[in-house]
């Protein structure tokens, strides 16, 4: 069946633009999760949803970073004013539901260059 | 807060050599384990989990014995191939409140002929 989706798989911008991408979940998978891959600083969380809320937002890094769950489905992450440290490649998981123990499945990622 | 401990690579192997990766650790309460591979060019995959102690997550070829005495996960396979070349991530959750994974910082293998 169809994995987790990601768009664009690569993103080049310029400083101080907006972005956005989108992550498009197993279906029927309630849990969703966006992490950040760079090389200095490996895989960090980002956000949490279950369904359309978001119970843990404590890894956004500033405030330009949102992000957005509608539907119960499809998710979008928010960069506004791109700076160059945002640079990093973009990942979404998602999981039936939240537990410990269900392994978490992800996406290829959205690879995110600022210039 | 949890945090995860991992050989630093990379590590370079002939084919059919014994692999193992170490990870350790620390955790509220009990966490479930994992280890996630990135083939080149892929996005990460689960390779295989363990949630309680001395459970043993295997898939592949590869094995991971879950020990709460020294709070380790290592990754072991007994005969690599040029196809496991990839980066290797241990990962906890320990749940309790926390919803993320928490990652070491990966561990690049290469495996040549």
């Amino acid at each position: 069946g169809a994995g987790v989706s990601q768009s664009p798989s690569n993103k080049v911008t310029e400083k101080g633009k907006d972005v956005e991408l989108r992550c498009d979940p197993i279906s029927g998978h309630t849990a969703l999760y966006w992490y950040r891959q760079s090389l200095g600083q490996g895989l960090e969380f980002l956000i949490y949803f279950q369904g359309n809320s978001a119970p843990d937002k404590s890894g956004l890094p500033s405030d330009r970073f949102s992000a957005e769950r509608t539907g119960g489905s499809v998710s979008t992450l928010t960069i506004q004013r791109t700076q160059q440290e945002d640079s990093a490649v973009y990942l979404c998981a998602s999981s039936p539901l939240h537990s410990s123990n269900q392994p978490q499945h992800f996406g290829d990622g959205t690879r995110l260059s600022i210039l | 807060g949890d945090s995860v401990t991992q050989m630093e690579g990379p590590v370079t192997l002939s084919e059919e050599a014994c692999l193992t990766i170490n990870c350790t650790y620390t955790a509220t309460g009990y966490p479930s384990l994992f280890w996630y591979v990135q083939y080149p060019g892929e996005g990460l995959q689960l390779l295989l989990k363990a949630t309680k102690a001395d459970d043993k997550g295997s898939n592949k070829g590869f094995e991971a014995t879950y020990r709460k005495e020294t709070t380790s996960f290592h990754l072991e396979k007994g005969s690599v191939q040029v196809s496991d070349s990839a980066v290797y991530f241990c990962a906890s959750h320990s749940g309790a409140g926390s919803y993320q994974l928490t990652f070491g910082k990966g561990t690049k293998l290469s495996v040549i002929p």
